[in-house]
């Protein structure tokens, strides 16, 4: 699995936009870009994923550069219950192996 | 529908003692993992269950650990002679394929 870079914290206020960036320089052709949220106490929660072309769900949007070499998870209202730790993780969009977590951004949505 | 559920949700266990802990994935999702995340940092991948196949372990730390899945139903990961450092949070997820669905986890204090 490509190696991911994430800042390791960010503040967004409410009702704003929260953009949490990630590299990925290393990433393969056949990988696609994760990201999950780990809520605290709680277990990590698929948001969106994405291989090139830009995604959006009922939870955020996924925007990818044409290089796949880094994108960017986009929360269009930021509220409060958005405060958690943000995964970005690569891997081939196959059954098999794990994902692998790093660190994360530690995202904390102010009043 | 249903999500992922584990049980205990937490345990305290003596140093020594031998503990299983229970995963019940979503139906019909074939793939299971087991993963340890300790205080404060990312997940570590423990083992991988994929159909009928056999799993991947490569994950598992010591031989103390152990786990199996009956069928594409529930798991069990054992730890047998607990140490301390065995303390942290146990998740399990269940995926058709992709992406991955996390339970709330299993909290393991071993004393």
């Amino acid at each position: 699995d490509a190696k991911t870079t994430q800042p390791p914290s960010m503040d967004c206020a409410e009702g704003r936009a929260a953009n949490l960036p990630c590299n990925h320089s290393t990433i393969s052709g056949n990988e696609y870009v994760y990201w999950y949220r780990q809520i605290h106490s709680q277990g990590p929660q698929y948001i969106i994923h994405g291989l090139k072309n830009n995604e959006t769900n009922e939870m955020a949007s996924l925007i990818i550069t044409e290089d796949r070499k880094s994108s960017t998870l986009i929360l269009p209202h930021a509220t409060l219950r958005d405060t958690a730790v943000y995964y970005c993780i690569v891997r081939p969009s196959t059954t098999g192996n794990q994902f692998y977590f790093g660190t994360g951004t530690s995202l904390t949505v102010i009043p | 529908g249903a999500g992922v559920s584990q049980s205990p949700s937490n345990k305290v266990t003596e140093k020594g003692k031998d503990v299983e802990l229970r995963c019940d994935p979503i139906s019909g999702h074939t793939a299971l993992y087991w993963y340890r995340q300790r205080l404060g940092q990312g997940l570590e991948f423990l083992i991988y269950f994929q159909g009928n196949s056999a799993p991947d372990k490569s994950g598992l730390p010591s031989d103390r650990f152990s786990a199996e899945r009956t069928g594409e139903s529930v798991s069990t990961l054992t730890i047998q002679r607990t140490q301390q450092e065995d303390s942290a949070v146990y998740l399990c997820a269940s995926s058709p394929g992709t992406p991955q669905y996390f339970g709330p986890g299993t909290r393991l204090t071993v004393l």
